[in-house]
């Protein structure tokens, strides 16, 4: 069974437009991380969020941890081709405890 | 600076080959993760060391699969004897707190 459930599996839209990809759970999470994976390469941490309700921001990029710990979601501003890949987020249940991973969000951004 | 090399990153074998994958973590990480990567199941945790002890095997598949830690710098997976459904990317990441770096992956195929 899938700890974290992400949605939507695939998005495919146009430069310019906005997006929010999701990640849910049952459980609460110490931490929360954001990976994003480009085609024949290892996953690359974007962003770690550690407190209930938390926002990060990354250039157009904003992440935000659930009050409760249990959920997160990613939204993009202005999507440019260069955001396509797989988005991953994982989370540790405990603190030194290894990562559960969702599936995953595939993007594709076309000019 | 390096980050976690993998070895080979490609590999092709026949049913009941063994096959055998090869890590070296970033330099002054303590733990160090094996995963298994396909479309139906994702991002998959195999096993992962701690100061080279391991400490969760739980996602190994079954007794074919085996993995070392012998020192700090090299860890290694074994499969034997392989099957056609082993094909998948495997993944090696190390660590220092949470964040994961991970390396390009081996992609295997077993026919």
């Amino acid at each position: 069974t899938q700890l974290l459930e992400q949605s939507p599996q695939f998005l495919s839209i146009q430069e310019g437009e906005n997006l929010t990809v999701y990640c849910n759970s049952s459980s609460v999470f110490s931490s929360l991380q954001w990976y994003r994976q480009e085609p024949g390469e290892g996953p690359v941490l974007l962003v770690t969020v550690v407190t209930g309700g938390e926002v990060k921001k990354l250039k157009r990029l904003t992440f935000q941890f659930g009050d409760a710990r249990k959920d997160s979601s990613l939204h993009i501003t202005a999507a440019q081709p260069g955001d396509t890949g797989l988005y991953l987020c994982a989370g540790a249940l405990h603190s030194g405890y290894a990562l559960n991973f969702g599936k995953g969000t595939s993007l594709l951004v076309t000019p | 600076d390096a980050g976690v090399i993998q070895s080979p990153r490609h590999e092709v074998t026949e049913m009941g080959q063994e096959v055998t994958l090869r890590c070296k973590p970033i330099s002054g990480h303590n733990s160090l993760f094996w995963y298994r990567q396909t479309m139906m199941r994702g991002l998959e945790l195999l096993i992962y060391f701690n100061n080279n002890v391991p400490i969760d095997d739980s996602g190994m598949p079954e007794d074919r699969f085996s993995a070392k830690m012998p020192n700090a710098s090299f860890s290694t997976l074994k499969i034997q004897p392989s099957e056609p459904r082993d094909s998948a990317v495997y993944f090696c990441a190390s660590s220092l707190k949470v964040t994961q770096y991970f390396g390009p992956g081996t992609r295997l195929l077993v026919l």
